[in-house]
């Protein structure tokens, strides 16, 4: 398998903006995560999904956000509208079960100007 | 919820010596605790983790080690080397159908 795959990579968007983030896990793996690394806050978790259905969201910061997994091998993190304060690096993570080890995928570095 | 504090936040040591980071968690229900490594630009990956039917848990030169009477644990790196520069994520849990909560993260700089 090779691994958790997200894109893009980086992303650079202008305040007010939408942006989209995507991610497939690994096959077979139950749980998604979404977290968001940022120097001041560390690893945030946003939002967890369990076979595709969304488990707990209290970890999204706003409305503007919000999560999808339409399928077991898909999901989405989109913002709109994005705004300079959202910039971070956002990570998706799979794992066969809740706790079990954390596979993350590369991240996408998002900058809002 | 679970609450985990990390320190210290950076940590500097020459190369050859041992690095210890401390973790605190505050929810005594929680039973596992794993270690996470990044390194620069790259993505966090486990490398030891412990559950709470155990004290202690060696792998090569890094080990960690769990109080659950005071709510602490601990990851020890022996023999440090330029490649352990990264920084270390320490996290808690209930087991079952809780995530992951992490530490803030410490930055540890081997200086050879």
């Amino acid at each position: 398998d090779a691994g958790v795959i997200q894109s893009p990579r980086h992303e650079v968007t202008e305040m007010g903006q939408e942006v989209t983030l995507r991610c497939k896990p690994i096959s077979g793996h139950d749980y998604l995560f979404w977290y968001r690394q940022t120097m001041m806050r560390g690893l945030e978790l946003l939002i967890y999904f369990n076979n595709n259905v969304p488990i707990d969201d209290s970890g999204m910061p706003e409305d503007r956000f919000s999560a999808k997994m339409p399928n077991a091998s898909f999901s989405t993190l989109k913002i709109q509208p994005s705004e300079p304060r959202d910039s971070a690096v956002y990570f998706c993570a799979s794992s066969f079960e809740s706790t079990g080890e954390l596979f993350f995928g590369e991240g996408s570095r998002l900058t809002v100007l | 919820g679970e609450n985990v504090e990390q320190h210290p936040s950076t940590l500097s040591v020459q190369e050859g010596d041992s690095a210890v980071i401390k973790c605190t968690y505050s929810d005594s229900a929680s039973n596992y605790f794993p270690w996470y490594k990044q390194e620069l630009g790259k993505r966090p990956q486990l490398i030891i983790d412990i559950r709470s039917n155990v004290g202690e848990k060696k792998d090569q030169r890094i080990a960690v080690t769990l109080n659950k009477t005071a709510k602490h644990f601990s990851l020890h790196i022996t023999e440090t080397q330029p490649e352990d520069s990264a920084v270390y994520f320490c996290a808690a849990t209930l087991s079952g159908n809780t995530p992951l909560v992490f530490g803030k993260g410490t930055r540890l700089s081997v200086i050879a």
